[in-house]
C-alpha cells in the first residue's frame, strides 16, 4: 500500500528552527509538496520537490531525497504565526496525491 | 475574492436529509476535486474529475455522488446524510498543463455536521 508519516505534533520556540520530517512509499513519484494549514483554514501551497536536494523560499526550506524517500521542511526564525498544520503530500506515478496526517506545530514564546 | 468559493460554509443537518455542497472556481483549472478532512486523518479524496465529461471515484466516494456542471462548477452531495460524515470538506482544483507542478488550490471549506 500506499503511505506517508510525518510526526503528529512538534513543539518549537519562537525565534528557533524546527525541522518537519516526512517519509513515504508510494507508487512511484511524480513530486512532493509542502502545505501548511492554520486551524480551521483551507491548506495553502508552501513547496515542491522532484529532484533530489533543497528548495529555499525565505524562512522556509525544503529537501528531498528520493532514494530514501524522504523529505523534510525547515522553518527558521520562528513566529507565533507558523504555529499552523505542516502537510506532507507525494503525487504517485497516476498523478493522485497521496497525503500525510499533517504535523501540528505549536510554537511557544 | 476567492479564487475557488464553496457554498455553504457551515451547514447543520439531520441524518437522511439530502445535502448538497457546491464548488466554483474561477481560475480555469480543468481538474477538480472533493476530498474530506477528519482530525488525525488528513485528507481524503472522495471524487475527482478531470474535464466536464470526466468523473471519478477517490479512495472514499461511497455515500457521495458529485455532479461536473461545467469546466468551472463541481456539486458533491450526499444523498442520505448520516452521523459518519460528519466532516470539513475541501473542494480543490489544479492544473498540469507543461510547466505547472500540479499543485491543489483549495476552496475556504464547508463544514458539515449530521445530527
Amino acid at each position: 500500500g500506499q503511505n506517508i508519516d510525518q510526526p503528529t505534533e512538534m513543539t518549537a520556540t519562537e525565534g528557533a528552527i524546527v525541522q518537519i520530517n516526512c517519509t513515504y512509499q508510494t507508487s512511484g513519484f511524480n513530486g512532493l509538496f509542502w502545505y501548511q494549514q492554520h486551524a480551521g483554514e483551507a491548506p495553502t501551497f508552501l513547496s515542491y520537490n522532484v529532484l533530489d536536494g533543497l528548495e529555499e523560499k525565505g524562512r522556509f526550506s525544503s529537501f528531498l531525497s528520493r532514494s530514501k524517500g524522504y523529505s523534510y521542511l525547515l522553518l527558521k526564525e520562528l513566529q507565533m504565526k507558523d504555529s499552523a498544520s505542516y502537510l506532507c503530500a507525494v503525487m504517485d506515478s497516476n498523478y493522485q496525491l497521496i497525503w500525510g496526517a499533517g504535523t501540528k506545530l505549536i510554537i511557544k514564546p | 475574492d476567492a479564487d475557488v468559493t464553496q457554498t455553504p460554509r457551515n451547514r447543520i443537518t439531520k441524518t437522511g436529509k439530502r445535502i448538497m455542497l457546491e464548488c466554483s472556481q474561477t481560475k480555469g483549472h480543468d481538474r477538480m476535486y472533493w476530498y474530506r478532512q477528519d482530525p488525525g486523518l488528513g485528507l481524503r479524496l472522495i471524487y475527482y474529475s478531470f474535464d466536464v465529461k470526466d468523473i471519478n471515484k477517490g479512495e472514499i466516494s461511497d455515500g457521495y455522488s458529485v455532479s461536473r456542471q461545467a469546466q468551472a462548477k463541481f456539486s458533491l452531495s450526499l444523498e442520505s446524510a448520516i452521523p459518519n460524515q460528519t466532516a470539513l470538506y475541501f473542494c480543490a482544483t489544479s492544473d498540469l498543463r507543461r510547466g505547472d507542478t500540479g499543485e491543489l488550490f483549495f476552496g475556504e471549506g464547508s463544514r458539515l455536521t449530521v445530527l
